[in-house]
């Protein structure tokens, strides 16, 4: 069935360095991913968004990787500061309005 | 400012209460949801609005009751709710678009006595 899944529960990275947060789908026929963050007593804020016919959109600081062919998405933060520490989201749409979320990776930044 | 405003941000009530909770968005959507973000769990998806009709529910028990009296706001009526319910309600809305991202309010936080 339909799913979304994330390879890493949680990632701690220094202030500075890049990050990379995972994601692995399901459902070949998903054509519309988005990567969301939660920050602490908020609601997901959009990042970015990337559709099946690209497999690369970046961002400011930010970049989404899409691997179709291993159901694979990634979203890379480079030069991650402390504000960008909370819960990564990232989420698949087949069908109108329907996303399906995975359960979250926590990004924690050190100074 | 996220263009999407829940209120109340948090709500405490016994099981045998009646509530609601109240979601504005002044983004220009059509198409708005409901959600229940639990510990542990991915976000579930409650009920779907395109154009103030309800067009999903995501096998939700009737004790939770969406309203949507036009495209800028969507209403989710609480009665004899269980424990188990206690959670973050979320609300999004987007354009009746498949590819489209929907914009969250920050949510309600509930607590069921």
């Amino acid at each position: 069935g339909e799913s979304v899944g994330l390879h890493l529960p949680t990632l701690s990275v220094q202030e500075g360095d890049n990050s990379i947060i995972n994601c692995a789908y399901s459902n070949s026929a998903s054509d519309y991913f988005i990567w969301y963050k939660q920050e602490s007593g908020k609601g997901p804020q959009f990042i970015i968004d990337i559709r099946s016919n690209m497999d690369k959109r970046q961002g400011q600081r930010v970049t989404v990787l899409l691997n179709k062919t291993v159901k694979h998405l990634s979203l890379q933060i480079a030069a991650t500061q402390p504000g960008d520490s909370a819960v990564y989201f990232c989420a698949e749409s087949t069908s109108y309005g329907k996303l399906t979320f995975g359960q979250g990776t926590i990004l924690t930044v050190h100074p | 400012e996220t263009g999407v405003t829940q209120t109340p941000r948090h709500l405490v009530m016994g099981m045998t209460n009646k509530k609601s909770l109240k979601c504005e968005q002044h983004l220009g959507h059509n198409a708005m949801y409901w959600y229940k973000q639990s510990a542990k769990k991915p976000l579930e998806l409650m009920f779907v609005y395109n154009f103030k009709e309800q067009t999903e529910n995501n096998s939700v028990p009737s004790r939770f009751s969406p309203e949507c009296p036009n495209s800028s706001h969507l209403f989710l009526h609480l009665h004899t709710l269980q424990p188990e319910d206690s959670a973050l309600y979320l609300c999004a809305s987007s354009h009746p678009d498949s590819n489209q991202p929907q914009h969250f309010g920050d949510g309600t936080r509930l607590s069921i006595l």
